[in-house]
């Protein structure tokens, strides 16, 4: 189920299931969006990005769907492992070669 | 290759005091980010250099925050007087800078203010 952390919505699945984490973005005129994997201690890691003119793209077990008339973006997760377990945090273009970050989901996933 | 690198990882100061934190990109990368995360919380933009342009400071929070880039190397994060409130792991990232926005993210400094 997902339950809302101190700080950071949290999402906790079982391994094996797959995952969905979502994020709202702010700016309609954004044509660019990447969600990040931060593992603890670690800064972000890149997963996969996906453009304005794609509604859907395809990574190794990850998936990023964009649905610009509610301004969302959805990064799922297939199969979901231990190795997941991390902070996902999507981020859009909105200028430039500068990316805005949003609050971050905390994904647990258990054996 | 060599990644972002950062120095140091973890940093102790007394308020008041002034700290310098350190980042190394990636090499060939025009574009340089600093970044501030509090604990538990979300990624907030500080000031981003690119090439020879001049920085974007717009993301700092005082004017106790401060930061260099020497050409497209070595960045440097300066905090004069340090308060309890600026404890955070300080994350730098580079860019290639041109038809790419990906940003690569080195470990991060944490700064604890005691």
């Amino acid at each position: 189920g997902e339950s809302v952390g101190l700080h950071l919505p949290t999402l906790s699945v079982q391994e094996g299931d797959n995952s969905i984490i979502n994020c709202a973005y702010s700016n309609s005129a954004s044509d660019y969006f990447i969600w990040y994997k931060q593992e603890s201690g670690k800064g972000p890691q890149f997963i996969i990005d996906i453009r304005s003119n794609m509604d859907k793209r395809q990574g190794q077990r990850v998936t990023v769907l964009l649905n610009k008339t509610v301004k969302h973006l959805s990064l799922q997760i297939a199969a979901t492992q231990p190795g997941d377990s991390a902070v996902y945090f999507c981020a859009e273009n909105m200028d430039t070669d500068k990316l805005i970050f949003g609050t971050g989901t905390r994904l647990q996933v258990f054996p | 290759g060599a990644g972002v690198s950062q120095s140091p990882s973890n940093k102790v100061t007394e308020k008041g005091k002034d700290v310098e934190l350190r980042c190394d990109p990636i090499s060939g990368h025009t574009a340089l980010y600093w970044y501030r995360q509090r604990l538990g919380q979300g990624l907030e933009f500080l000031i981003y250099f690119q090439g020879n342009s001049a920085p974007d400071k717009s993301g700092l929070p005082s004017d106790r925050f401060s930061a260099e880039r020497t050409g497209e190397s070595v960045s440097t994060l300066t905090i004069q007087r340090t308060q309890q409130e600026d404890s955070a792991v300080y994350l730098c990232a580079s860019s290639p800078g041109t038809s790419s926005y990906e940003q690569y993210f080195g470990p991060g400094t944490r700064l604890t203010v005691t």
